[in-house]
């Protein structure tokens, strides 16, 4: 099936400093990709949506100057968050889908852990 | 909001059927529902999607009935293994990809 690769793993930053994590879809075009973040035990929820060559549609709530999104080319989405501070620690999911149409099976990436200290 | 609504966790025991109900009453004509599993510090990943009555894959089988306003994942025979979070999703006008609460799932030796 298709693969969804998200770097790094897990981070550890300190406060004020700024993270970037990659997201690529190893084997397809991701016309659509989307950024999730998810707290211990609870459910994920939805960033940003970004289709390739456009800006990022983010959620409300969901600080666009902060939570930086490029999707530059078909095969690959970042999320930076910039001015990392220790409310920002989450589990971060990319996903992503070859088309536009919602019912389309999404492909995850394995996520990122950050820490801000 | 989410536009489903499941059980918030199940217990059943190795070697069962274990079944989960998706509650979707505002499916629209064109949506098909899909379910996706998540085991901690993972991301979701597709476990099998439908339109209508049944489909039935090498993981699971998927039960909608006529009216589509519910549907039901089967797990034929779990094991401990198949102790994860489980979502149900509908589409979305908006293009976005809204996740609910899921069902957490804990298998029992």
């Amino acid at each position: 099936g298709a693969v969804v690769s998200q770097h790094p793993s897990w981070v550890i930053c300190k406060s004020g400093t700024s993270v970037k994590i990659e997201c690529r879809s190893l084997d397809f075009q991701a016309t659509t990709m989307f950024w999730y973040r998810q707290f211990p035990k609870q459910s994920l929820m939805l960033m940003a949506t970004s289709n390739e060559g456009s800006k990022a549609t983010y959620e409300q709530g969901v600080e666009k100057d902060k939570f930086l999104i490029n999707h530059a080319s078909l095969t690959l989405s970042t999320l930076t968050v910039t001015s990392a501070h220790p409310e920002d620690s989450s589990f971060y999911i990319c996903s992503a889908r070859e088309g536009r149409t919602t019912n389309e099976k999404l492909f995850f990436g394995s996520g990122t852990q950050l820490s801000v200290l | 909001l989410a536009k489903t609504t499941q059980p918030i966790s199940m217990d059943s025991y190795e070697g069962q059927e274990v079944n989960i109900t998706c509650s979707h009453n505002n499916i629209a004509t064109n949506d098909y529902i899909t379910w996706y599993q998540q085991f901690p510090s993972q991301g979701p990943r597709f476990i099998i999607q439908g339109y209508k009555t049944k489909v039935t894959n090498e993981v699971a089988s998927l039960f909608i009935p006529a009216d589509r306003k519910s549907s039901t994942l089967s797990l034929p025979r779990v094991s401990l293994s198949d102790t994860a979070v489980y979502y149900c999703l509908v589409g979305d006008r908006n293009d976005k990809i809204i996740f609910g609460k899921g069902t957490r799932l804990h298998i029992l030796p």
